[in-house]
């Protein structure tokens, strides 16, 4: 079945640092791929998603690219703030449209 | 914008009773789904739910569950007997069509079963 592995958590860095956050997929077919963000006491917000291999996904400066040959699509930024500080989960969706979700890694950004 | 809201916000209840989780996905959607997340775990997937019938349905979703779509804005999660390790965050979602298509998630309702 469809699976995904996230980079575990918590990460703490300071503002203005550069942002990774690993993310491989195991599924059949052509899943698309997403990220999703989880800020304090909100439900999940779709940060950027790629549909199809090669495809860059953008939003806010964050940045990830859907690598078949590596099944990876890992989240980064430049340049994180303070206000990224939340949970980031990374999520594929294959042919049954469910999503699968990684287990969430836990940004925190220190001024 | 529009968005998927969920009430209520957080429910208490007594294991052996029945909850119904409520959710208004967004108007123009048509597919709908559940998920949940147990506290330092992973959202789940449960259900899906198209042209007022269940698609798919994850090994969680036993007997226990059902799902519904009362009207033509609602669609509502039961747990018939709840149980201790219920407890979770539920979050509906809805999109309009195909597979690529955004899933859009509501807030959630906190579930804990007592």
């Amino acid at each position: 079945g469809n699976s995904v592995t996230q980079m575990e958590g918590p990460v703490t860095l300071s503002e203005e640092a550069f942002l990774t956050i690993n993310c491989t997929y195991t599924a059949t077919g052509y899943p698309s791929l997403f990220w999703y963000v989880q800020y304090p006491g909100e439900g999940l917000q779709l940060l950027l998603k790629a549909t199809k291999a090669d495809d860059k996904g953008s939003n806010k400066g964050f940045e990830a690219t859907y690598r078949k040959e590596t099944t990876s699509f890992h989240l980064e930024k430049g340049s994180v703030q303070v206000s990224d500080s939340a949970v980031y989960f990374c999520a594929l969706s294959g042919s049954a449209r469910q999503l699968t979700f990684g287990s969430g890694t836990q940004l925190t950004v220190l001024p | 914008e529009p968005e998927v809201t969920q009430t209520p916000s957080h429910q208490v209840t007594q294991m052996g009773q029945e909850v119904i989780l409520r959710c208004v996905p967004i108007s123009n959607h048509l597919y709908f789904y559940w998920y949940r997340q147990i506290l330092g775990q992973k959202v789940e997937f449960l259900v899906s739910f198209y042209n007022n019938e269940i698609s798919e349905k994850s090994e969680i979703f036993d007997d226990q569950f059902s799902v519904e779509r009362p009207d033509g804005s609602n669609f509502t999660l039961k747990i018939r007997s709840t149980k201790l390790e219920d407890s979770a965050m539920y979050f509906c979602a809805s999109t309009r069509q195909t597979s690529t298509d955004t899933q859009y998630f509501g807030p959630g309702t906190r579930l804990t079963v007592l």
